[in-house]
């Protein structure tokens, strides 16, 4: 079966420091891809940043990196350099070979002034 | 270019009433995504589109939740009769293959339903 954790329900960061928000997945797929999304307060959801499950390299899109360590099944975002605008819920997703989208249970971020 | 549209935005209804939603997904998306998000969790696929044809309805309710797409466009996802644990909020998303096997999921603003 299909499954994404998030272990982390509520992160902290200082504002202009990195943090990494935790993501692990269970699929037995080949091929696969994982993404990362925001959603504010005003609710909408933002795809932030994709990485294939035969993509060698780490997908990097901005301030935004995901460390992608297949053998650990983990996908974590890396926030470099956090805004007070990065305040908001970040989901890790799975996009399974049926392509269907499974989504963990989220981490809530607080960039601190 | 528009983005996916959804509505109403709110709604309000009492146990065992009807409700509708309706999505307009981004022109020449071929796949619709209805989601059932419950306060303080993660989104739960209830249906998937491709054209209008059903991908994957496994965690739909079917004896209360329906949805359709007519015409491979728009999409309606019915709930009749709502009970207390419907309410949440209920986004549509749409996505096209960018090549690759990269399917970037574009959302609406979401329907949030409460039911009394």
């Amino acid at each position: 079966a299909q499954k994404i954790t998030q272990t982390q329900p509520g992160m902290f960061v200082q504002e202009k420091e990195a943090v990494t928000l935790d993501c692990t997945y269970d699929t037995s797929d080949q091929s696969y891809g994982l993404f990362w999304y925001k959603q504010p307060s005003s609710g909408e959801m933002i795809f932030l940043i994709y990485q294939g499950s035969y993509d060698e390299q780490n997908a990097t899109e901005g301030r935004y990196s995901l460390n992608f360590q297949k053998a650990r099944k983990s996908a974590n975002l890396v926030i470099s350099a956090s805004q007070l605008g990065d305040s908001a819920m970040y989901f890790c997703a799975m996009r399974g070979a049926g392509n269907q989208f499974y989504f963990g249970t989220g981490t809530s971020l607080t960039v601190i002034p | 270019e528009a983005g996916v549209a959804q509505s109403p935005r709110y709604k309000i209804i009492e146990k065992r009433q009807s409700v509708a939603f309706w999505c307009n997904p981004i022109s020449g998306h071929a796949t619709l995504y209805w989601y059932q998000q419950i306060l303080g969790q993660g989104p739960k696929l209830l249906i998937q589109f491709q054209n209008n044809g059903v991908v994957d309805d496994s965690q739909l309710p079917k004896d209360r939740f329906s949805a359709e797409r007519l015409k491979g466009v728009d999409s309606t996802l019915k709930i009749q009769p709502a009970k207390l644990e419907d309410s949440a909020v209920y986004l549509c998303a749409s996505s096209l293959d960018l090549g690759q096997g990269i399917y970037e999921q574009f959302f609406g603003p979401g329907t949030r339903l409460t039911v009394l």
